[in-house]
């Protein structure tokens, strides 16, 4: 069975700190991966959305992905209090369209 | 940006009654999704819709659920017998191709007493 797993925290990191987020997965066929961030009471946003090994940066955020070890993380440069929520890994296999949900990570970043 | 539009955004129902959770994907979009997130749960996946027929379900869509695109823009997910346990958000989602973004609605929270 696909599993996608997280640190569920919660995570507090003060304003204008690193905050890393880490996942892995079991499925090894697993390509693309995802972090969403979810706001209490709404829908997931997709945050970044990387494919191969390394590193993907987007402004403040980066993505790292080690397939070897099959984990995926995300960085968060100059948290801010808007960041607080809590941010979903997740993945796709194969021809497999659906995602595969981690159980997420809650972050507060206090000002 | 476009959005995908859900309606209701909450829904009580009776157990043992039928629902039907409404949702107006991206027009230019192929791909259709439900999803659903029980409170303080994983967001899980329970069904895709390609080409007017279901491309994948997961275990949880059981023979309880169906899904349908009753004309160009809607898309449906009815409920026949609701339990206790489909309590939960339900998200529906849509993308123009398998490995684009995945654009989510804003939800449907149903209750069932």
């Amino acid at each position: 069975q696909k599993e996608v797993e997280q640190n569920s925290g919660p995570l507090s990191v003060p304003e204008g700190a690193i905050a890393s987020l880490n996942c892995t997965y079991s499925d090894r066929v697993s390509q693309s991966f995802f972090w969403y961030r979810q706001y209490s009471g709404k829908s997931p946003e997709l945050i970044m959305s990387i494919y191969s090994n390394g590193d993907k940066e987007d402004g403040r955020f980066t993505a790292q992905l080690n397939k070897a070890s099959q984990y995926v993380s995300l960085l968060i440069r100059d948290s801010q209090p808007s960041d607080s929520a809590t941010y979903l890994c997740a993945s796709t296999s194969g021809s497999a369209r659906q995602l595969t949900f981690g159980s997420g990570t809650q972050l507060t970043v206090l000002p | 940006e476009p959005e995908v539009t859900q309606t209701p955004s909450h829904q009580v129902t009776q157990m043992g009654q039928e629902v039907i959770l409404r949702c107006v994907p991206i027009s230019n979009h192929l791909y259709f999704y439900w999803y659903r997130q029980i409170l303080g749960q994983k967001v899980e996946f329970l069904v895709s819709f390609y080409n007017n027929e279901i491309s994948e379900k997961s275990e949880i869509f059981d023979d309880q659920f169906s899904v349908e695109r009753p004309d160009g823009s809607n898309f449906t997910l009815k409920i026949r017998s609701t339990k206790l346990e489909d309590s939960a958000m339900y998200f529906c989602a849509s993308n123009p191709a398998t490995n684009e973004k995945l654009f989510f609605g804003s939800g449907t929270q149903l209750s069932v007493l």
